[in-house]
């Protein structure tokens, strides 16, 4: 089992559609939890950084920890066809510790 | 927020020669930097961890006679592919941890070793 699981997709919607990515991983003793948009041929772009568990707000994007669960989520609302990107989760049990990734799910939004 | 400079973006370089490339943080002091490989369609492969003032720390499987990581200062880390072949093209991403913002990625080299 891999530490870290996620739905690699492709995941298509329409422009306009709320989307919800999400990961599960195994190991309680993640306390960093980020989510990461990653175009063609780019580096990874860091959208929502978390402490803990609870809620974060950014603009369109809201990002969700359940760490009872071993769940994370990001939520984009009124998702555009410019979000179209992979879109990576990381988690790491320490702010100088490896991360550890997700296997990126592919977002495509359908204009 | 932090911000990481990598250079060269792209880099076309003949078999057998070695490639430098470089990872500045730009705003913050980083005594941590990290390597990672990704392939097409993959995730990003962690291939060592750079502390500066000591030896990088290599992932299992990772030749560190090949992949020379240099971390001279709190702001600069270098990956250095020495006798470069074919099978060693792909893309590298360096990254650095800050407290606040978290891991911030430089914008990744494609190396293409012909």
């Amino acid at each position: 089992q891999k530490e870290v699981e996620q739905d690699p997709g492709p995941l298509s919607v329409p422009e306009g559609a709320i989307v919800s990515l999400n990961c599960t991983y195994s190991n309680s003793a993640f306390q960093y939890f980020m989510w990461y948009r990653q175009y063609s041929r780019k580096g990874p772009e860091l959208l929502m950084y978390t402490y803990s568990s609870g809620n974060k707000e950014d603009g369109r994007f809201t990002a969700q920890v359940d760490k009872s669960s071993k769940y994370i989520s990001l939520f984009i609302r009124d998702s555009q066809p410019s979000d179209s990107a992979t879109y990576l989760c990381a988690m790491s049990a320490g702010s100088n510790y490896q991360l550890i990734w997700g296997a990126g799910t592919k977002l495509i939004i359908k204009p | 927020g932090a911000v990481v400079s990598q250079h060269p973006s792209r880099v076309i370089c003949k078999s057998g020669t070695s490639v430098k490339i470089e990872c500045r943080s730009l705003d913050f002091q980083a005594t941590t930097m990290f390597w990672y490989r990704q392939f097409p369609k993959k995730s990003l492969m962690l291939m060592a961890t750079s502390n500066e003032g000591s030896k990088a720390t290599y992932e299992q499987g990772v030749e560190k006679d090949k992949f020379l990581i240099n971390h001279a200062s709190l702001t600069l880390s270098t990956l250095t592919v020495t006798s470069a072949h074919p099978e060693d093209s792909s893309f590298y991403i360096c990254s650095a941890s800050e407290q606040f913002y978290g891991y911030t990625f430089g914008s990744g080299t494609r190396l293409t070793v012909v």
